[in-house]
């Protein structure tokens, strides 16, 4: 049980367009969910927390503006990355939790590539 | 200001067994997390400890000491495919989830 997708796993863009990445929990109900970015040999960062029908809550230095975040079910949450840039790409990752559960699940990733 | 500190990288033998450290400082505390992740890909759960002692779950151990702001993972019979990033992470009072750096583990035949 317990198991997060994220969608796509990888995608190419190029700078000045959006790309929307989505995150869902498959078999509970996820009132939170994370959002992370991962630099290459760094640990987690995280951007934002979101609670279902809420506005996310973004951490210092993110810019909500251009992180667009939306949690608008239970079981799915976007990141929506806009006008990004070649310094946007990184390892996306995206974590869910349930109602109180103490223990976040992880989804696989996206890894976003901009040129 | 809420840290967290583990060691960046160790390297261990195939088949020996390695601790990794972590010991933290944060605003308030409702548990600690070790997960394992793979270059590339998603962290994993390894363990979760809240009370003092040792959680044992196979191969990997988890030993927590709330008074001394003090983990350990321990790594028995070490297998090549657990050369991995190790990271510890806690909770919170506000049930944020505070991040270690994370242990490169480099595993030698």
């Amino acid at each position: 049980g317990a198991v997060v997708s994220q969608h796509p796993s990888w995608v190419i863009c190029k700078s000045g367009t959006s790309v929307k990445i989505e995150c869902r929990s498959l078999d509970f109900q996820a009132t939170t969910m994370f959002w992370y970015r991962q630099f290459p040999k760094q640990s987690l960062m995280l951007m934002a927390t979101s609670n279902e029908g809420s506005k996310a809550t973004y951490e210092q230095g993110v810019e909500k503006d251009k992180f667009l975040i939306n949690h608008a079910s239970l079981t799915l949450s976007t990141l929506t990355v806009t006008s990004a840039h070649p310094e946007d790409s990184s390892f996306y990752i995206c974590s869910a939790r349930g109602q109180g559960d103490h223990e976040q699940y992880f989804g696989p990733g996206t890894r976003l590539t901009v040129t | 200001g809420q840290n967290i500190d583990q060691p960046t990288e160790m390297t261990a033998t195939e088949g020996a067994i390695v601790q990794i450290n972590c010991t933290y400082q944060t605003s308030g505390f409702n548990g600690l997390f070790w997960y394992q992740q793979h270059a590339g890909e998603a962290p994993t759960f390894l363990s979760y400890n809240v009370l003092d002692g040792l959680e044992e779950k196979g191969r990997f151990s988890s030993f927590l000491s709330r008074s001394k702001g003090y983990s350990y993972l321990l790594l028995k019979e070490l297998q090549m495919k657990d050369s991995a990033s190790y990271l510890c992470a806690v909770i919170d009072s506000n049930y944020q989830l505070i991040w270690g750096a994370g242990t490169k583990l480099i595993i030698k035949p």
